[in-house]
């Protein structure tokens, strides 16, 4: 099993650019979520699936879209890139809310 | 409003030196308490999940202690592998998410 991967590891936009990052996994989970981590601010959600089909908003959402079309994709996508948007994300799955979630390696992207 | 502080912010230690990572939640009914470990330039990967107070875990020498205001990570004559920022984590009931803390840095020197 692969477990959780992302696409690309490292991209850099220039503000008002657009980009999906890709997260896959094999896993069967049900449940996948996309997060920022920040120095000094932990990891914070900015949106989550429960199943293929239905997403929600996490704590910051703004700026950011997502869809889950299969049990195994969710991309996120940045409409027009910003600097506050630099950040590494990680996408995770689990089996559900409630139990623990397997991270991907991360994508680190510099807006300029 | 649901909130997790870890503490220290950053640990150094000698090889062979135990100690204890703290992590404080404050939230509205605890669903679950997980503990991640991440490596730099990595993702963060699961150690352990407690649910109820009085609740414990181990694995090697890592061991992880529940109660009703926080959770406590202690580290028994730790190795220069075990540096990595350790992750506090929560669920709670009135928000079916989890919430991290913004972790603590561990350094262990040989």
């Amino acid at each position: 099993n692969a477990g959780v991967t992302q696409t690309p590891k490292f991209q850099v936009l220039k503000t008002g650019q657009s980009m999906t990052l890709q997260c896959a996994q094999d896993m069967n989970h049900e449940y996948m979520s996309w997060y920022r981590q920040d120095p000094g601010m932990g990891l914070r959600l900015i949106h989550y699936s429960v199943g293929a089909g239905i997403t929600d908003q996490g704590e910051v959402p703004n700026g950011y879209n997502v869809s889950r079309s299969t049990t195994e994709d969710f991309p996120l996508r940045l409409l027009s890139a910003a600097p506050s948007q630099t950040s590494v994300y990680f996408c995770a799955s689990s089996y559900s809310s409630e139990t623990e979630e397997y991270f991907g390696p991360g994508t680190r992207l510099t807006v300029t | 409003e649901d909130q997790v502080t870890q503490s220290p912010e950053a640990l150094r230690l000698q090889e062979g030196e135990s100690s204890s990572l703290n992590c404080s939640y404050t939230v509205s009914g605890l669903r679950g308490l997980f503990w991640y470990r991440q490596d730099p330039g990595k993702g963060p990967e699961f150690l352990f999940t407690l649910y109820s107070a009085g609740e414990e875990k181990e694995k090697e020498r890592l061991k992880a202690t529940l109660t009703k205001k926080e959770s406590f990570l202690h580290i028994t004559a730790p190795k220069p592998e075990d540096s990595a920022t350790y992750l506090c984590a929560v669920i709670s009931g009135g928000y079916n998410k989890l919430i991290f803390g913004a972790g603590t840095r561990l350094a262990v020197h040989p």
